[in-house]
């Protein structure tokens, strides 16, 4: 039972180069999520999806675009990298927000540096 | 809107003694509150949830977390924390909605000490 997978697990880019991070669950989950966590931040959600074909905006969401075309992944690209992007990115994931059994499972993490 | 206030960064803690971690938040709705653990090169995982009922929540590992509505807290607790204790904890709010989403705190580093 693998829950959620993120690749990769490092990165490291230079200033304008494009990449995208992958994450997959394989618990039949509806909401997917992206988030970034800094250094005294916390977890700031950049994009998060409610079903397949579906994406909506976070917190932080200029300079990063989300697909979510199949239920089990969700993609977060960076098209034009900058150093403010340097940051740990972690994907989770729902059964659903309105049950009572309120729970995200998160992926491991990926650490992403742009020089 | 909601918002979480974790007022310590880092707590530092001998082997066996009680810990406190305290955990405020801002809301005009009813919420739903968590906390979470991330554990070194981890993701995070649940620790404990309040949804409803009980003000004294019980989680996995030892701890318990009580929330108070007057005060708008939800601290969390451990009579005697061990060094598999160290981890980040991050304490979390949710309206009770189903448009909304989890807002996380900015954390606190648990740190115990031999």
């Amino acid at each position: 039972n693998a829950g959620v997978t993120q690749t990769p697990k490092f990165r490291v880019l230079k200033t304008g180069q494009s990449m995208t991070l992958l994450c997959a669950q394989d618990m039949n989950h509806e909401y997917m999520y992206w988030y970034r966590q800094d250094p005294g931040m916390g977890l700031r959600l950049i994009h998060y999806s409610v079903g397949e074909g579906t994406t909506a905006k976070g917190e932080v969401p200029d300079g990063y675009n989300v697909s979510r075309l199949k239920k089990q992944n969700f993609l977060l690209g960076l098209e034009s990298a900058a150093p403010s992007q340097t940051s740990v990115y972690f994907c989770a994931s729902s059964y659903s927000l309105a049950a009572t059994n309120e729970k995200l499972f998160f992926g491991s993490g990926t650490q992403l540096s742009v020089l | 809107a909601q918002s979480v206030t974790q007022l310590d960064s880092q707590v530092p803690v001998f082997e066996e003694a009680p810990v406190e971690l305290r955990c405020n938040y801002s809301s005009s709705v009813s919420v739903y509150l968590f906390w979470y653990v991330q554990y070194p090169n981890q993701g995070l995982q649940l620790l404990l949830k309040y949804l409803s009922g009980s003000t004294l929540v019980k989680g996995i590992n030892g701890f318990e977390a009580e929330f108070n509505k007057s005060q708008t807290s939800f601290h969390l607790r451990k009579p005697s924390v061990h060094i598999s204790d160290t981890a980040e904890y991050f304490c979390a709010v949710k309206p009770v909605s189903s448009a909304s989403k989890i807002i996380f705190g900015s954390g606190t580093r648990l740190s115990i000490r031999p």
